[in-house]
């Protein structure tokens, strides 16, 4: 069973044209993060949740916003994206007490491109 | 900076040999880490995790630490052509609250017919 679903897969957008990508949990954690991935990099932390509390990494650019309006959800918005932000964009959440309460479970990922 | 460093690779694997994969990470307190192996395309797949020093295996996977040395590894016995893929070592930050992880760049494993 899927623990951690986002949408859409794939996206693209156009330089500049905002875009969001969604991110759903079946697990009911309070825990969730945004990552970026670039092709042969490690993931990049953007944001990460404990409940509403939300904490975004120094190094996160401005055009990244992030919503989380309860458990389930959480958004990443992109404001303006440029060619630079074509990337893997990667939610997670944490595992249950059985699977390893600090271990993180990713989505499927969604791909962005910008044109 | 906390860090974490894996050989790029690739390494390739005949088939049925044993892959050995290695990581290094600069956070001395940190005490759990974790092994994902990522597809091309796809998101990262949590493989094994290990918490104590010395070995812990699971299937074909043994994964080994040495807080002391600050370094964990992955062997992967009988590898198999669908092992074939990128392995990231993961390990959670010693001073956050918040149980952010470093990763390192990944492993690129290549299983030989």
């Amino acid at each position: 069973d899927a623990m951690v679903i986002q949408n859409p897969r794939y996206q693209v957008t156009q330089f500049g044209k905002p875009v969001t990508l969604s991110c759903s949990q079946t697990l009911n954690h309070n825990v969730m993060y945004w990552y970026q991935q670039k092709s042969s990099q490690a993931p990049k932390l953007l944001f990460h949740y404990y409940d509403k509390d939300f904490n975004n990494e120094a190094d996160t650019p401005d055009n990244f916003q992030s919503r989380r309006p309860n458990t389930s959800f959480c958004f990443l918005d992109i404001r303006s994206p440029g060619l630079g932000d074509a990337a893997m964009y990667l939610c997670a959440t944490r595992g249950t007490p059985g699977q390893g309460p600090e271990t993180q479970y990713f989505g499927p990922g969604t791909r962005l491109l910008v044109l | 900076q906390k860090e974490v460093e894996q050989n790029s690779g690739p390494l390739s694997v005949p088939e049925g040999a044993i892959a050995s994969l290695n990581c290094t990470y600069s956070d001395r307190g940190s005490q759990s880490f974790f092994w994902y192996r990522q597809y091309s395309g796809k998101s990262p797949e949590l493989i094994m995790f290990i918490y104590s020093n010395g070995d812990k295996e699971d299937g074909r996977f043994t994964a080994q630490l040495n807080k002391a040395s600050q370094y964990v590894s992955l062997l992967i016995r009988d590898s198999q052509p669908s092992d074939s893929a990128t392995y990231l070592c993961a390990v959670r930050e010693s001073t956050d609250s918040w149980g952010k992880f470093q990763f390192g760049a990944g492993t690129q494993v290549v299983v030989t017919p």
